[in-house]
């Protein structure tokens, strides 16, 4: 049981570029995020999505996209990367809505990213 | 404005010794506060969670507390030990499921 992967671990963009992150899960979780977290400031969603076919927007969204094709796996895409998006993203799923003790985020070890 | 605040940003503290983090939170309505430990180079693993009716608990040394009137928790680390060094930071959940993560404390024990 891997629990949450991320795909890269790190990755070095030049401006204009563009990639995609790969987010998977083996826990059967409905729900999955995208967060990127910056130095001094809390985790910030990006996208997150309640379930296969479905993606909604976070707190920042603008500049990223994502997809959910399947239930285990979330792609976050960056069409034209800005050094603005210099950040560690951050993978996470959960069995539902963070209303209880039973829908615990977990999180993945992270994608470090530098756009030069 | 950030809806959750810890303090202070980082500490040093003696293996051995204990410590305190604060977490002081204005969202609403509250549902739910979790602690994270994150390990450098990691994502955040949960250590505990309280809800509205819960004061404190407990996960091995580490001890939260919860007073929902004045919206603040604290972590409490007892004893501590090396592998206690990371991030631990303050999430708050509210009543439809949308978290508010705090900055979090850098914490550095010393041999």
């Amino acid at each position: 049981n891997a629990g949450v992967t991320q795909t890269p671990k790190f990755r070095v963009l030049k401006t204009g570029q563009s990639m995609t992150l790969l987010c998977a899960q083996d826990m059967n979780h409905e729900y999955m995020y995208w967060y990127r977290q910056d130095p001094g400031m809390g985790l910030r969603l990006i996208h997150y999505s309640v379930g296969e076919g479905t993606t909604a927007k976070g707190e920042v969204p603008d500049g990223y996209n994502v997809s959910r094709l399947k239930k285990q796996n979330f792609l976050l895409g960056l069409e034209s990367a800005a050094p603005s998006q210099t950040s560690v993203y951050f993978c996470a799923s959960s069995y539902g809505a963070s209303g209880g003790e039973s829908y615990e985020q977990y999180f993945g070890p992270g994608t470090r990213l530098t756009v030069t | 404005k950030n809806q959750v605040e810890q303090s202070p940003q980082s500490l040093i503290i003696l293996e051995g010794k204990n410590c305190t983090l604060q977490c002081n939170y204005t969202v609403s309505p509250f549902s739910n506060l979790r602690w994270y430990k994150q390990d450098t180079g990691r994502g955040p693993v949960s250590l505990t969670i309280m809800t509205f009716s819960e004061n404190t608990k407990s996960n091995g040394r580490y001890t939260a507390t919860l007073d929902a009137d004045t919206k603040q928790s604290s972590l409490h680390i007892t004893a501590s030990q090396l592998s206690d060094s990371a991030s631990y930071i303050c999430v708050v959940s509210d009543s439809w499921g949308k978290l508010q993560f705090g900055a979090g404390t850098q914490v550095v024990v010393t041999p």
